[in-house]
């Protein structure tokens, strides 16, 4: 089944504890994804990747870090918590191709809390 | 900036059709309309997306105004497991920064 699948569901976390959500999908997609969602903000993009090595920032990239060292991972690096990252987090891919548009493929969530 | 409007509540009767409507009046030529959906807290689902033709698929179907400035997403047969939170984005490609809206919260009640 094509999927994109995000590790852990649930985190709750302390101030400045590093952690790792990682985020994997098996559709051989260039380009991945991530997006936090927070009430009244609805879903904003944190980074983005076209391809292997290649990152870019989206609308909220501080605080977070990431990397593409392999084409079907994609993982959202938050290196010192703090509480204003207490969010649900989506991971995303996409195909490159204009005979695969067929949207975002989105994860199941990541619901984070920072306390 | 989210580059469209839509009305932030629905209701629909199961069995009925549902039309959601979608203003995106800046829409640019070479932008798609695409709808996605979003049930409780899952991950947004891709339903359907269209340039300028109408297009239809097992899910919906989506009628595109001539000058583009709106659309309807139609979901020809409502259930109840259609409710969810309906998004409506324009973008230059499936793999653009999707910007998401508030959406329209559609309810199919029996």
């Amino acid at each position: 089944e094509a999927q994109v699948t995000q590790n852990p569901r649930y985190l709750i976390t302390v101030t400045g504890k590093k952690l790792t959500v990682t985020c994997s999908q098996n559709m051989n997609h260039e380009y991945m994804s991530w997006y936090r969602q927070d009430p009244g903000l609805g879903l904003r993009q944190i980074y983005y990747s076209m391809n292997v090595e290649v990152t870019d920032k989206g609308d909220v990239p501080e605080g977070y870090k990431v990397s593409r060292k392999e084409k079907r991972n994609f993982p959202l690096i938050l290196e010192s918590p703090s509480p204003n990252q207490t969010s649900l987090y989506f991971c995303a891919s996409s195909s490159l191709l204009p005979e695969d548009n067929y949207g975002y493929t989105f994860g199941s969530g990541t619901r984070l809390t920072v306390v | 900036d989210a580059k469209t409007t839509q009305p932030p509540s629905m209701d629909c009767a199961e069995g009925r059709a549902a039309n959601l409507p979608c203003n995106h009046s800046t829409i640019s030529g070479n932008e798609y309309v695409y709808w996605y959906r979003q049930i409780h807290s899952q991950g947004p689902q891709y339903i359907i997306h269209g340039l300028k033709n109408n297009e239809t698929n097992e899910m919906a179907s989506l009628i595109i105004t001539e000058d583009r400035k709106s659309s309807t997403l139609i979901l020809p047969h409502a259930t109840l497991r259609d409710t969810a939170v309906y998004y409506c984005i324009v973008g230059g490609t499936s793999y653009g920064k999707l910007t998401f809206g508030q959406g329209t919260i559609l309810t199919v009640h029996p």
